[in-house]
């Protein structure tokens, strides 16, 4: 069974940093792509980033271009979003989510974590 | 940048009955279309992708239709446990994004 737990949510002035891990386990980690997508509160789902089976791709929606970085470590069989220079606007929570789709197709995700929640606020 | 549009933005249905759920895309994703069913407090569901390929363990209640912009999710005898909102998701552009529509929620009528 796809196990996904994030952690590392917690309350952050803005302008502050702070790391979300997700460990992985059920699965073969390092045959998929993995996805972060957000859910602020009373909003929809937002899509924010995807890391290939490998680490050598990786792409952003606008919104977190240039402020957060996705990265995994495959020996770990986990996943990770660096977040930088935070906005009230990026209080969601967090959810770490695995690529339907074994290898290098890009997919939508078809296991998700519960969540970790972000909070940016002074 | 391409934009995900659902309609209607609330659908009240009663058990049994059919619902028809709405999604446009502002231009053509060809079929790189995906519905999800979140519950409160729970994480998504994806349900179908490529537009009407149902995801392990749906039920056949759940069918999608529809390529280029206009897609429809229906389900055809709502369950209790089909109360909650849907999310239409696309992932045909390059470089990769997956935009997400706004939701349908589906309440009891």
């Amino acid at each position: 069974e796809v196990q996904l737990v994030e952690s590392g949510g917690v309350v952050v002035q803005p302008g502050g940093s702070l790391r979300l891990s997700c460990a992985a386990s059920g699965f073969i980690f390092d045959d998929y792509t993995m996805h972060w997508v957000r859910r602020a509160p009373g909003k929809g789902l937002e899509w924010v980033s995807l890391i290939s089976w490998d680490g050598g791709s990786t792409y952003y929606a606008d919104s977190v271009k240039g402020r957060f970085t996705i990265s995994r470590d495959n020996s770990k069989s986990s996943l990770y979003l660096q977040m930088n220079s935070l906005r009230t606007e990026d209080t969601a929570l967090y959810y770490c989510a695995k690529d339907l789709t074994e290898g290098g197709a890009y997919s939508p995700p078809d296991s998700w974590g519960q969540g970790t929640l972000v909070t940016v606020s002074s | 940048e391409i934009v995900m549009t659902q309609s209607p933005g609330t659908l009240s249905v009663s058990p049994g009955e059919r619902a028809t759920l709405s999604c446009r895309a502002s231009q053509s994703v060809r079929s790189n279309l995906a519905w999800y069913q979140q519950k409160p407090g729970q994480a998504p569901r994806l349900l179908i992708y490529g537009a009407s390929t149902r995801a392990t363990g749906i039920p056949a209640r759940f069918s999608g239709s529809g390529s280029g912009t206009e897609f429809t999710l229906t389900i055809s005898s709502l369950q209790s446990e089909d109360f909650a909102v849907y999310y239409c998701q696309q992932y045909n552009n390059w470089p990769p994004s997956f935009t997400f529509g706004p939701g349908t929620k589906v309440d009891i009528k």
